[in-house]
């Protein structure tokens, strides 16, 4: 069966510190890497996307990708408050002549001011 | 620009009882999803539709139908609810065939007794 693994946290760090939040994937074969932000009571929203093995920066976030390791992280550069969120880390698989869409179930972080 | 809408917010319904749940993009996205979402057991994808006219199951589609009107809307229909579907359903939609949804709409509770 396939599956994501997060940490459910709650991750904790300080205002202006680095939030480094990280997922594992069971399927070696998986393609595209999607990291959303889904804050209490709200819908999730895609923040970052990573296809290939290295780093991906945009403004303060940095999604790192090691697929040897079958691992996907997300890094966030000089926290804030409004970052306290839950993220969800989504990965696809093939499955037969599909895709499909494994989500994981997300770690929680708080930003402290 | 709305993005993608969802109707009611908020709903509770008896066992047994009947409902649509409506869905509408504005952003001319080819691809609409229905997922519901419960603690513990992250976001599953219920029904899917790649282009106008074409739909597929997800991980839990029973005790669910739905309608791709047009490009636009996507309903999802109970058709006897039951207290195993109280959850938070959202709507979204992405602009290629893929399986990483873009847009999320603000979601409907769902409560049934």
């Amino acid at each position: 069966q396939k599956e994501v693994e997060q940490n459910s946290g709650p991750l904790s760090v300080p205002e202006g510190a680095i939030a480094s939040l990280n997922c594992t994937y069971s399927d070696r074969g998986s393609q595209s890497f999607f990291w959303y932000r889904q804050y209490s009571g709200k819908s999730p929203e895609l923040i970052m996307f990573i296809y290939s093995n290295g780093d991906k920066e945009d403004g303060r976030f940095t999604a790192q990708l090691n697929k040897a390791s079958q691992y996907v992280s997300l890094l966030i550069r000089d926290s804030q408050p409004s970052d306290s969120a839950t993220y969800l880390c989504a990965v696809t698989f093939n499955a037969g002549n599909n895709r499909k869409l494994i989500w994981g179930l997300g770690t929680s972080l708080a930003v402290n001011p | 620009n709305a993005g993608v809408t969802q109707t009611p917010k908020f709903q509770v319904l008896k066992t047994g009882q009947s409902m649509t749940l409506q869905c509408a993009q504005d952003m001319n996205h080819n691809s609409m999803y229905w997922y519901r979402q419960d603690p513990g057991m992250g976001l599953r994808l219920i029904y899917y539709s790649a282009s106008e006219g074409t739909t597929d199951k997800g991980e839990v589609p029973n005790g669910y139908n739905v309608s791709r009107l047009n490009k636009r809307e996507f309903s999802l229909r109970l058709e006897s609810a039951a207290p195993s579907q109280t959850s938070v359903y959202f709507c979204a939609s992405t602009t290629d065939r893929g399986h990483q949804p873009q847009h999320f709409g603000d979601g409907t509770r769902l409560s049934i007794l």
